[in-house]
């Protein structure tokens, strides 16, 4: 029972780099998220993608971009990295507006 | 001003010893009032979920929710060296907002 499966789970990026973080659930969510997580700041939502084939951009949207490729996956990409986004990245999924469920996290740098 | 406020602690109490944790929010649309627990390095977990103002137990754990004060609340009792972790308060409308979480650790 994998639940919430994030790829890499560390990554390090030099500024103006771009890559892709992949999240696959298998528990037949409708509604997926990609959060940020930084010191003293919580989670931030930065995407949302309520069903497949939409998505909305949460509190902390810019220098990202989001795909929901099909129900199960959805992609989290950083077109020119800065070492602002340097942070612990998680997705997650969930059946309705309440328990969440979460993957293991991407810790990112970018130098 | 943030939507949810949490006091980050950190918090160390001796093993046995109640956990309290609390969150105010200023947004009273929100509805659902959750718990998540998160290990060093890993993902966070739902611990409690709750929908109405009140109490609500399982186990060791209470969740308190005051709606009219804007307020909840985590009591963990007799507390053992693995609830150390930190606690996240979340609340939802229509998507979930986080508090900044608490870091807690039970000395055994």
């Amino acid at each position: 029972n994998a639940g919430v499966t994030q790829t890499p789970k560390f990554q390090v990026l030099k500024t103006g780099q771009s890559m892709t973080l992949q999240c696959a659930q298998d528990m037949n969510h409708n509604s997926m998220y990609w959060y940020r997580q930084d010191p003293g700041m919580g989670l931030r939502l930065i995407y949302y993608s309520a069903s497949e084939g939409t998505t909305d951009k949460g509190e902390v949207p810019n220098g990202y971009n989001v795909s929901r490729l099909n129900k199960r996956e959805f992609s989290l990409r950083l077109e020119s990295a800065a070492p602002s986004q340097t942070s612990v990245y998680f997705c997650a999924s969930s059946r309705a507006d309440y328990g969440y469920t979460f993957g293991s996290g991407t810790r990112l740098t970018v130098v | 001003q943030k939507e949810v406020e949490q006091d980050p602690g950190p918090l160390s109490v001796p093993e046995g010893a109640i956990v309290s944790l609390n969150c105010t929010y200023s947004n009273s649309a929100f509805q659902y009032f959750m718990w998540y627990r998160q290990y060093s390095r890993k993902g966070p977990e739902l611990l409690m979920y709750t929908y109405s103002s009140g109490n609500k137990e399982d186990g060791r754990f209470t969740a308190q929710v005051d709606k009219s004060s804007k307020y909840i609340s985590l009591f963990i009792r007799d507390s053992q060296p693995s609830d150390s972790a930190t606690y996240l308060c979340a609340m939802s409308d229509y998507k979930l907002s986080f508090g900044a979480g608490t870091t807690v650790t039970v000395r055994a």
